[in-house]
């Protein structure tokens, strides 16, 4: 089955360091692909996404692109600051026939902490 | 416009218990998508309704069940509780057409963490 395995956390950084949190997957076809990110106490929020090889997702500052070739999705970001700390989620979404149906399958999440 | 709402907040119930938990998307999502979340397993699909039908569901076992109502609301019911069952449950809506793009984006609610005693 589908499955997505993210780094190995949790990462510290310091504010205005450079972010990478590797992202590879495992599926058949063209799943699209998500970054989610977990503030304490709430919901997931969607961070960006990209539905087909080579696309590039971004928002606030964060990117990562769809590499069908290596089968990855690392998020990066140039400069973090401490309000980027929270849990980041790496996940897909299969589409079938062309159809894409509300299943996401996670990796297992990485912590972030950033240090003034 | 309202975000996904779910209802309570906070549950605590003893094992052999029932207990429902309630999940309101977002005006005009049709597609209601429900989650488990534990420190060991991390996030796993329980399963996803789409105008008032189980259009897929994942692994886990029959006392974890579902519905979703007309006006797309969707509660999820767990019978006969386990300690393992303690979780953060998750609720999940999108407007479900089922392309590739807007139609398939999750928003997700703040989630129902149910500690089982």
């Amino acid at each position: 089955g589908d499955s997505v395995t993210q780094m190995e956390g949790p990462v510290t950084l310091s504010e205005e360091a450079f972010l990478t949190i590797n992202c590879t997957y495992t599926a058949t076809g063209y799943p699209s692909l998500f970054w989610y990110v977990q503030y304490p106490g709430e919901g997931l929020q969607l961070l960006l996404k990209a539905t087909k090889a080579d696309d590039k997702g971004s928002n606030k500052g964060f990117e990562a692109t769809y590499r069908k070739e290596t089968t990855s999705f690392h998020l990066e970001k140039g400069s973090v600051q401490v309000s980027d700390s929270a849990v980041y989620f790496c996940a897909l979404s299969q589409k079938i026939g062309g159809t894409s149906y509300g299943k996401l399958t996670f990796g297992q999440g990485t912590i972030l902490t950033v240090h003034p | 416009k309202a975000g996904v709402t779910q209802t309570p907040r906070y549950l605590i119930k003893t094992r052999g218990q029932q207990v429902t938990l309630s999940c309101s998307p977002i005006s005009g999502h049709r597609s209601v998508s429900w989650y488990q979340q534990t420190p060991g397993q991390g996030l796993q699909f329980l399963f996803e309704y789409f105008s008032e039908t189980q259009r897929n569901k994942g692994n886990f076992p029959g006392r974890f069940s579902g519905r979703q109502f007309s006006n797309s609301r969707s509660e999820m019911n767990v019978s006969t509780l386990e300690l393992g069952d303690s979780a953060l449950y998750l609720c999940a809506s999108s407007l479900g057409r089922g392309t590739a793009g807007a139609d398939n984006i999750q928003y997700f609610g703040a989630g129902t963490r149910l500690s089982v005693l």
